[in-house]
């Protein structure tokens, strides 16, 4: 069935460091895959999303790129601020469903 | 423009007792669906539905139940809480995929449910 893994958290930077943050998915097809961020005390909001093989969705100087080969979605972001402090869900869907992975907790101190 | 709208936002039970929680969109989505989300599992869908009157189990169904009379409402019951439904539930919406539409989920802000 389809599957989505976030690498375990929680990921501590301190302000302006690079962030990566793994996902890898099994599905049948070609899926859409996405991010979602959830800020304390709120639900999820979608913060980039691509919809097929090559496609680099990007927003809020975040970028993730759709990788078919290695079947990956890896987060990135050049320079992290203490306002990107959220967890940061990866997800798919290619059926009705959306299926998220466990959700990774990113911390950024000044 | 209200999305996704979700209440109580937060609720404490008793073991045994019943509830509703309320879920109202209004984009016209056909797809709604509930989650709930634990501590290190990320968010399991529970039951979904692809338009009035259809309704599907998600991964975690038992202990819950769902209707769908109208587009914009898909409420969700606990019949007899238990403890281990104490978690933070989330309702979301969006159009169907494979229609050329936007996929996106928008979610409510949650409600926060503590069975005791």
């Amino acid at each position: 069935g389809n599957s989505v893994t976030q690498m375990e958290g929680p990921v501590t930077l301190s302000e302006e460091a690079f962030l990566t943050i793994n996902c890898t998915y099994t599905a049948t097809g070609y899926p859409s895959l996405f991010w979602y961020v959830q800020y304390p005390g709120e639900g999820l909001q979608l913060l980039l999303k691509a919809t097929k093989a090559d496609d680099k969705g990007s927003n809020k100087g975040f970028e993730a790129t759709y990788r078919k080969e290695t079947t990956s979605f890896h987060l990135e972001k050049g320079s992290v601020q203490v306002s990107d402090s959220a967890v940061y869900f990866c997800a798919l869907t290619n059926t009705d469903k959306l299926i998220f992975g466990t959700g990774t907790r990113l911390q950024v101190f000044p | 423009n209200a999305g996704v709208t979700q209440t109580p936002k937060f609720q404490v039970l008793k073991t045994g007792q019943s509830m509703t929680l309320q879920c109202a969109q209004d984009m016209n989505h056909e797809y709604m669906s509930w989650y709930r989300q634990d501590p290190g599992m990320g968010l399991r869908l529970i039951h979904y539905s692809v338009g009035a009157g259809i309704t599907d189990q998600g991964e975690v169904p038992n202990g819950y139940n769902v209707s769908r009379s109208t587009t914009e409402d898909f409420p969700l019951r606990l019949l007899s809480a238990a403890p281990s439904q104490t978690s933070v539930y989330f309702c979301a919406s969006r159009t169907l995929p494979g229609q050329g539409a936007n996929t996106e989920a928008f979610f409510g802000q949650g409600t926060r449910l503590t069975v005791v």
